[in-house]
């Protein structure tokens, strides 16, 4: 079973700075079966990034993501106020692996 | 526009079967590429996948609870149910249904606002 470990647990940075998330594998991913969401509190997940960097429709472009392998990042350029969320990955791989998410990393205002 | 919908009890006892609901608008689950998935979210936790059901009626389980989950569609209703036996505490969570589509390269792009469900006594 494939295990994606997220890191920082929790990143702590002010609007207007640049953001890294990372996300490893345990072993190798499709670049093409990689994904990242965003979700605010009391709200559903949102899909940012699919295919390890595409953005999804209607997502602004300083989210980016780049990656494969097994080391995969989520760049936010310049962090708005609406940016501070928690953040998974996400890998879909086939049967009978299926879906497996990260454990989130938590971004707060700093 | 895409709009999914979880519907199911609140509260279940351990040792109960859960039967969830997702009904959905703005597809069809008979479109090629196209798949409905359960995710769940225990309080203060991460997001664990459970199920998803193709357009062609393919199925895959979370190999972890495979053995208690069901999944289904019916496409004339536009809903696709979840059944989970045996149910415990440790199974109190947030559910979701999401739509998933191969040119999203089956990353979930649309949710549901999500269903809480306690598992007590």
């Amino acid at each position: 079973e494939i295990v994606l470990t997220q890191s920082p647990g929790t990143l702590s940075l002010s609007p207007g700075e640049r953001a890294t998330l990372s996300c490893r594998a345990s072993q190798s991913v499709s670049s093409s079966y990689l994904a990242w969401y965003q979700q605010k509190p009391g709200q559903a997940p949102r899909l940012l990034i699919y295919g390890a960097s595409s953005r999804a429709t209607g997502i602004p472009d300083r989210f980016s993501g780049s990656g494969s392998g097994t080391d995969f990042t989520l760049t936010i350029s310049r962090l708005e106020p609406e940016d501070f969320a928690v953040y998974y990955c996400q890998q879909y791989g086939s049967s009978p692996q299926g879906y497996t998410f990260g454990q989130g990393t938590k971004l707060e205002i700093k | 526009q895409i709009t999914l919908k979880e519907s199911g009890p609140t509260l279940v006892k351990p040792t109960q079967t859960l039967t969830l609901t997702c009904t959905f608008s703005g597809f069809s689950l008979s479109t090629s590429g196209v798949g409905v998935g359960w995710i769940r979210q225990p309080p203060g936790k991460a997001l664990e996948w459970l199920a998803l059901i193709y357009w062609d009626d393919d199925k895959r389980y979370s190999p972890s609870l495979k053995s208690r989950l069901t999944i289904t569609k019916d496409t004339s209703k536009n809903q696709v149910v979840l059944t989970m036996t045996n149910m415990d505490p440790v199974d109190t969570a947030t559910y979701y249904c999401a739509h998933t589509e191969s040119k999203w390269r089956d990353a979930f792009d649309i949710w549901g606002q999500g269903t809480m469900v306690t598992v007590s006594s």
